[in-house]
């Protein structure tokens, strides 16, 4: 029973267009959420991450949005850059836990 | 620069041999460290909660004694895999919580092949 779902295994973008990656969730506990990049062969990246008592938190071309009622949250890169290629896995945690359930991840793909 | 390193990067081991993997946190003191195991083209499964000082907490279907974590530092855990199998092949990678911070800072990871 996967609690962190990321839908799309795989994503192809335009350089200098939007990326939208998606992700949902079932567990009604989680209430802070990450998203992370991964290379291959390496260990995930922190990128952004959101409090549930917020619906959106951006830094500089990252934004991630979170929709509590539905259960989703998405991460959006403007303007996508080629160095942006990668796994992205979004992750979610209870209040008063530090451990992360993850999604399988997306792997984006940004064409020059 | 690298926040928490694990070594090693890549290890070849005979089946039947153990192997430690040893992560450290380089800029704060983690009281409590995470080892996740990952599939190809699979999702980070956490494998254990490592906690300085006591004994980790290992998730469901996960073998203590096969895979024995120590955290006898605040910079410091070890994942020793016991008896290794080539099944027991994968990509091992450890993580640790800044006390306080909301995030989590992952190593570098370790590719394990048990021949």
């Amino acid at each position: 029973d996967q609690q962190v779902k990321q839908n799309s295994p795989s994503l192809s973008v335009q350089e200098g267009r939007i990326s939208i990656l998606n992700c949902d969730y079932t567990n009604s506990m989680f209430d802070y959420f990450l998203w992370y990049k991964k290379y291959p062969a390496e260990g995930p990246t922190f990128l952004i991450s959101i409090s549930s008592i917020k619906d959106k938190n951006e830094d500089g071309r990252f934004t991630v949005f979170l929709n509590k009622s539905a259960k989703h949250l998405s991460l959006h890169i403007v303007p996508s850059q080629p160095g942006d290629s990668a796994v992205y896995f979004c992750a979610a945690r209870e209040a008063g836990s530090y451990q992360l359930t993850f999604g399988k991840g997306t792997k984006l793909s940004v064409i020059p | 620069g690298a926040v928490v390193s694990q070594h090693p990067s890549r290890v070849i081991c005979k089946s039947g041999t153990s192997v430690k993997i040893e992560c450290r946190s380089l800029d704060f003191q983690a009281t409590t460290m995470f080892w996740y195991r990952q599939f190809p083209k699979q999702s980070l499964m956490l494998m254990a909660t490592s906690n300085e000082g006591s004994k980790a907490t290992y998730e469901q279907g996960v073998e203590k004694d096969k895979f024995l974590i120590n955290h006898a530092s605040l910079t410091l855990s070890t994942l020793t895999v016991t008896s290794a199998h080539p099944e027991d092949s994968s990509f091992y990678i450890c993580s640790a919580q800044n006390p306080g911070l909301n995030e989590q800072y992952f190593g570098p990871g370790t590719r394990l092949t048990v021949t």
